[in-house]
């Protein structure tokens, strides 16, 4: 079984339409969650960074924690076709631990 | 601008040969890591250094090889490609360690035929 698991998509929903991404994970010890954007044939970037439980907002991004549910989300609000990328969740054990464990990355295509 | 570039982005190349995929970073972070994706699957670290003359491999097993003789260059070497080393390869560096932000390159495409 992997450590992270993700549903691979594609998710396809109308411009404007509220997206909601998850990952679920097995290592109770994950303290550090994020999510990256990759675009087509470019490498991923970060788009938010979390730490333990709780929820972040930056802009139409927020990344939610449930740790006793091991279980986390990305919401995207007011979607743009210039969303649609692969989103992969990664997590850590540690700060400065060089070994993220990743998720396999879900497809996500923003219809106009 | 500071920034991650990765040379070739594309290469097709005939079993058994010698290949050097590059990669350069103009932020002067000290750590550095390659990463194997294939499509619809996690990305795995398979090697990583933490400064100058240290280099490390991760949880992949690859035949491949890294040095870093300056800061700002990790390239990997294949010394004899086979068609299970086609993937893609992805460098990135980060100030800190990987539970910072990580900076990616583009990636190399490498087809072995």
């Amino acid at each position: 079984q992997k450590e992270v698991e993700q549903d691979p998509g594609p998710l396809s929903v109308p411009e404007g339409a509220i997206v909601s991404l998850n990952c679920t994970y097995s290592n109770s010890a994950f303290q550090y969650f994020m999510w990256y954007r990759q675009y087509s044939r470019k490498g991923p970037e970060l788009l938010m960074y979390t730490y333990s439980s709780g929820n972040k907002e930056d802009g139409r991004f927020t990344a939610q924690v449930d740790k006793s549910s091991k279980y986390i989300s990305l919401f995207i609000r007011d979607s743009q076709p210039s969303d649609s990328a692969t989103y992969l969740c990664a997590m850590s054990t540690d700060w400065g631990n060089y070994q993220l464990i990743w998720g396999a990355g879900t497809k996500l295509i923003i219809k106009p | 601008e500071a920034d991650i570039y990765q040379t070739p982005r594309y290469l097709v190349i005939g079993t058994g040969k010698k290949i050097t995929l590059e990669c350069s970073q103009t932020m002067g972070h000290d750590k550095m890591y390659w990463y194997q994706q294939d499509p619809g699957m996690e990305l795995h670290l398979i090697h990583y250094s933490y400064g100058v003359n240290s280099t490390e491999k991760g949880d992949l097993s690859s035949e491949s090889t890294v040095s870093r003789i300056r800061t700002e260059h990790f390239p990997l070497t294949l010394e004899s490609a086979r068609p299970s080393h086609t993937s893609q390869y992805l460098c990135a560096s980060s100030e800190g360690g990987a539970g910072e932000k990580l900076f990616f390159g583009s990636g190399t495409q490498l087809s072995v035929l």
